[in-house]
């Protein structure tokens, strides 16, 4: 079985930190890693789908990085704001998405 | 509007009584699936559909069935529920598994007494 890893578990930033989290899983049976930003009592919503080694995409403030030869994502917050509090999950996508537990981040006022 | 639906979005029933959760897409996608979410856990996929008529198990299938007759809907059936399948279950629709973002619905809230 397949496993994807995301550390930490929780974070809990003041706003204004930059911070970041990481997705690992296994090098082999890549096709493809993806983020989503669930917010409480929403649906998850993508946030970006990679699919090359060395990748790097952005959306506003939030960016990913991929290594698919170690096998790792970063996912990057600048300047955190109250609004991106959520749980953020990565996903391995082979034949089926297989999903993270997530890092579920707070960010404080 | 670009969506998928899921009904029922609450729903309490007792255990061994039949239930179905519908879940339907308009953006003509060919890939379909049901998750639950269980605390400590994260999501994880029961079953999913590449297209009409082909249906595969995902990693927990246990005491569900699923149906893929049109492109647009994707219903769970748990032909006897049991406290165990106490969830809260997701539909994802997208263009392809693998490469392609999902949309998720807005979530079924299932107790089973």
């Amino acid at each position: 079985i397949l496993n994807v890893e995301q550390s930490p578990q929780s974070l809990h930033v003041q706003e204004g930190d930059s911070t970041n989290f990481t997705c690992s899983f296994p090098s082999s049976n890549f096709y493809a890693l993806h983020w989503y930003r669930w917010e409480t009592a929403k649906s998850p919503e993508a946030l970006f789908v990679m699919t090359l080694n060395g990748d790097e995409k952005k959306k506003g403030r939030i960016s990913a990085t991929l290594n698919t030869k170690e096998g790792y994502s970063y996912l990057y917050i600048k300047g955190s704001q109250p609004e991106d509090s959520a749980t953020y999950l990565c996903a391995l996508g082979t034949d089926k998405l297989i999903f993270g537990t997530g890092t579920r981040l707070q960010v404080f006022p | 509007e670009a969506q998928v639906t899921q009904n029922p979005r609450y729903l309490i029933t007792v255990t061994g009584k039949k239930l179905t959760v519908t879940c339907s897409q308009n953006m003509n996608h060919e890939y379909m699936s049901w998750y639950r979410q269980d605390p400590g856990l994260g999501l994880r996929q029961i079953y999913y559909s590449m297209n009409v008529e082909v249906t595969d198990k995902g990693d927990v299938p246990e005491g569900y069935k699923v149906s893929r007759k049109e492109k647009r809907n994707f219903p769970l059936i748990l032909e006897s529920p049991s406290p165990n399948q106490t969830s809260l279950y997701f539909c994802a629709s997208s263009r392809g598994a693998s490469y392609n973002e999902q949309f998720f619905g807005p979530g079924t809230r299932l107790t089973v007494l």
